[in-house]
């Protein structure tokens, strides 16, 4: 089964600054999906940004970028410029690529919630 | 799209009553997945749904839970009968086939039983 580890509960950064949360993952596939969701405190639960395992190059979306390590199954998200919306807890998920019972669901990290200090 | 909807937003209950949430996927999509989110455990997958038929329920914690999809645009979770430790956040989330693997989630149902 895999398992995902999100090991900072708690973060913050500065407005306008750049904050980096870690994600690690454990897996015997080759071939799969990771996602970061934000859940601010509306709990509802959004995508941030999405990577496939078997592309290289890493995922950005706007001020959102990953730094995708397949080797080391670290997945981290960047957050650039941040501003006072980001405040939220992220959480790291990972998705089989394959078919089959129990391969459509997400595994979730624990969560990290980030502060964003005015 | 309207997004995913879930009722109630909150529920209040006391131990031993039924507990019924709802749950309207987007309109198109195959998949609808029931969730539940605790401090302790984060987020859980309790069951999942591809067009209608329940596919994975190994994570249903016990008999006492159980989830229905009478047709595609409806689905119900229920607690009978409620305790304590079911107090969490219940979400629904649901993808298309053809999406690019990603679901959406409602906006969630907190869950309080006294």
């Amino acid at each position: 089964a895999q398992t995902v580890t999100q090991s900072q509960p708690e973060m913050s950064v500065q407005e306008a600054e750049t904050v980096t949360l870690s994600c690690t993952y454990d897996t015997s596939e080759s071939d799969y999906y990771l996602f970061w969701y934000k859940q601010p405190p509306s709990r509802q639960m959004i995508l941030v940004i999405r990577q496939e395992a078997y592309k290289q190059q890493n995922a950005t979306e706007n001020r959102f970028s990953v730094n995708f390590q397949k080797a080391a199954k670290s997945f981290s998200l960047k957050i650039s410029d941040s501003q006072l919306g980001d405040a939220a807890m992220y959480f790291c998920a990972y998705r089989s690529l394959y078919s089959g019972a129990g391969s459509y669901q997400l595994t979730f990290g624990k969560g990290t919630k980030l502060s964003v200090i005015p | 799209d309207a997004g995913v909807i879930q009722s109630p937003r909150h529920e209040v209950t006391e131990m031993g009553q039924e507990v019924t949430l709802r749950c309207k996927p987007i309109s198109g999509h195959d998949y609808l997945f029931w969730y539940r989110q605790t401090m302790m455990r984060g987020l859980e997958l309790l069951i999942y749904f591809n067009n209608n038929v329940p596919i994975d329920d190994s994570g249903m914690p016990e008999d006492r839970f159980s989830a229905k999809m009478p047709n595609a645009s409806f689905s119900t979770l229920k607690i009978q009968p409620s305790e304590p430790r079911d107090s969490a956040v219940y979400f629904c989330a649901s993808r298309r086939e053809t999406s690019y693997n990603e679901q959406f989630f409602g906006p969630g149902t907190r869950l309080t039983v006294l």
